[in-house]
């Protein structure tokens, strides 16, 4: 049962334009929500998160965008640039659970060609 | 440098054999997650200890186990070894008290190939 769903495995984008990727949730539990981002070769790294009570997040080049109602959350990166090329991993966790531990998506292989 | 280390980063071993993973969290971490990406799969999880004892468990096989010592760093143990638990096992940890974070750091991750 994949409770976090990233279904576009792969995106191509053009540097300086944007780059949207996508993510769906099943738990209607999950209240909090992070975006990590990979690096070959290294472990997963935070980048930017929004609690349930947002709709939106803003972190210089990257917004996070959340949608309960239809249990969708997206991450935009404006400008894209080469350097943003890596795995992006959607997570969510339930503040209620009393544990913390995250539920991640498959991820999104992000390429920003020059 | 996330501050979580883990050993080894690579591990080749062959089938029906026994492995540890060792993890070291961030100073002062109290939680250590254990989570598991195979090939094309995102990152499973497997299982969450917290100032020593197991806090949350996921879809970790009865072959595979794991501990946190007193000092806090964390062990997961693999045995009996099959092809298909070929995989890159990261630990990751978290600060604050009571198990909940925000956000958790990862370690590189060690890549176990199994043949």
């Amino acid at each position: 049962d994949q409770q976090v769903k990233q279904n576009s495995p792969s995106l191509s984008v053009q540097e300086g334009r944007i780059s949207i990727l996508n993510c769906d949730y099943t738990n209607s539990m999950f209240d909090y929500f992070l975006w990590y981002k990979k690096y070959p070769a290294e472990g997963p790294t935070f980048l930017i998160s929004i609690s349930s009570i947002k709709d939106k997040n803003e972190d210089g080049r990257f917004t996070v965008f959340l949608n309960k109602s239809a249990k969708h959350l997206s991450l935009h990166i404006v400008p894209s640039q080469p350097g943003d090329s890596a795995v992006y991993f959607c997570a969510a966790s339930e503040f209620s659970s009393n544990t913390g531990k995250l539920i991640f998506g498959q991820g999104t292989t992000l390429q920003v060609k020059p | 440098d996330s501050g979580v280390t883990q050993t080894p980063k690579h591990l080749i071993t062959a089938t029906g054999q026994r492995v540890t993973l060792r993890c070291s969290p961030r100073s002062g971490d109290l939680s250590v997650y254990w989570y598991q990406q195979s090939l094309d799969q995102g990152l499973q999880f497997l299982i969450q200890y917290y100032n020593g004892e197991e806090r949350a468990k996921g879809n970790i096989l009865e072959r595979f186990s794991a501990q946190q010592f007193p000092d806090l760093h964390s062990e997961l143990n693999l045995s009996s070894l099959e092809l298909g638990d070929s995989a890159l096992y990261f630990c990751a940890s978290s600060a604050p008290a009571q198990g909940i974070s925000e956000k958790l750091f990862f370690g590189s991750g060690t890549q176990l190939s199994v043949l």
